[in-house]
């Protein structure tokens, strides 16, 4: 079983237009994240959310953004793309690290490669 | 703001060779990861360092941190061609209500035959 998934796995598309990634875990963390990898494979977290609820928002234009359902899922949408929203963008899942004070590692799912032409 | 530094950026060794990656951070933090990527794939996470001291072992794979010196170390011994990925080390800062990881700029591995 895939403990944490994406779709779409690879998007193409148009500048200008908006998409959607879609995230779900089955692990029963509660919190989710989503990150982007550049083309110079640099990693750089976006969002976090600790049980639906928005915790971190990075520097992040506007026209990101993440909406949680449940705790289960985290979606990413995307308006009026840009030539450098081109990237990978990863989803990831942890333990709410407020339980018992112990971090927990965070867990990617396999990564949305989207190509904005 | 928090940086994080891996050296080297690329690393090519031969089978049964042994070399360290080194990942220095500036803020204090006593949580670190390394994570492991193949080419086209997603982070597999390898080890979690969660003290001063802390030294964890898998495989041909050893890591290390030092807080008070604001590094960690992946030991490679005896590399085998398998091992080829990009390594990554991230530090955690716990603010209170979120886990904030902030990765290093990797490290390429290629271990040639």
């Amino acid at each position: 079983d895939t403990a944490v998934s994406q779709t779409p796995k690879y998007l193409v598309t148009q500048m200008g237009n908006d998409k959607s990634i879609k995230c779900e875990q089955n692990l029963g963390h509660d919190t989710m994240y989503w990150y982007k990898q550049d083309s110079k494979k640099f990693l750089k977290i976006m969002f976090s959310y600790n049980n639906k609820e928005l915790i971190i928002n990075e520097t992040v234009p506007n026209r990101f953004s993440p909406k949680s359902p449940d705790k289960a899922h985290l979606n990413l949408h995307i308006n009026s793309l840009e030539l450098g929203d081109s990237a990978v963008y990863f989803c990831a899942s942890s333990q709410d690290p407020a339980d018992g004070g112990a971090l927990e590692t965070q867990y990617f799912g396999p990564g949305t490669r989207l190509l904005v032409l | 703001e928090l940086k994080v530094e891996q050296n080297p950026l690329f690393l090519s060794m031969q089978e049964g060779k042994n070399y360290t990656i080194y990942c220095n951070y500036s803020t204090t933090s006593d949580r670190l990861y390394w994570y492991r990527q193949d080419p086209g794939k997603s982070l597999e996470s390898l080890f979690v360092l969660l003290s001063n001291g802390a030294v964890k072992q898998e495989g041909r794979l050893m890591a290390s941190l030092d807080t008070k010196a604001r590094l960690s170390t992946l030991h490679i011994t005896a590399a085998v061609h398998d091992l080829s990925a990009t390594y990554f080390c991230a530090v955690d800062i716990y603010t209170g209500t979120a886990s904030k990881l902030t990765f290093g700029t990797g490290t390429r591995l290629q271990v040639t035959l």
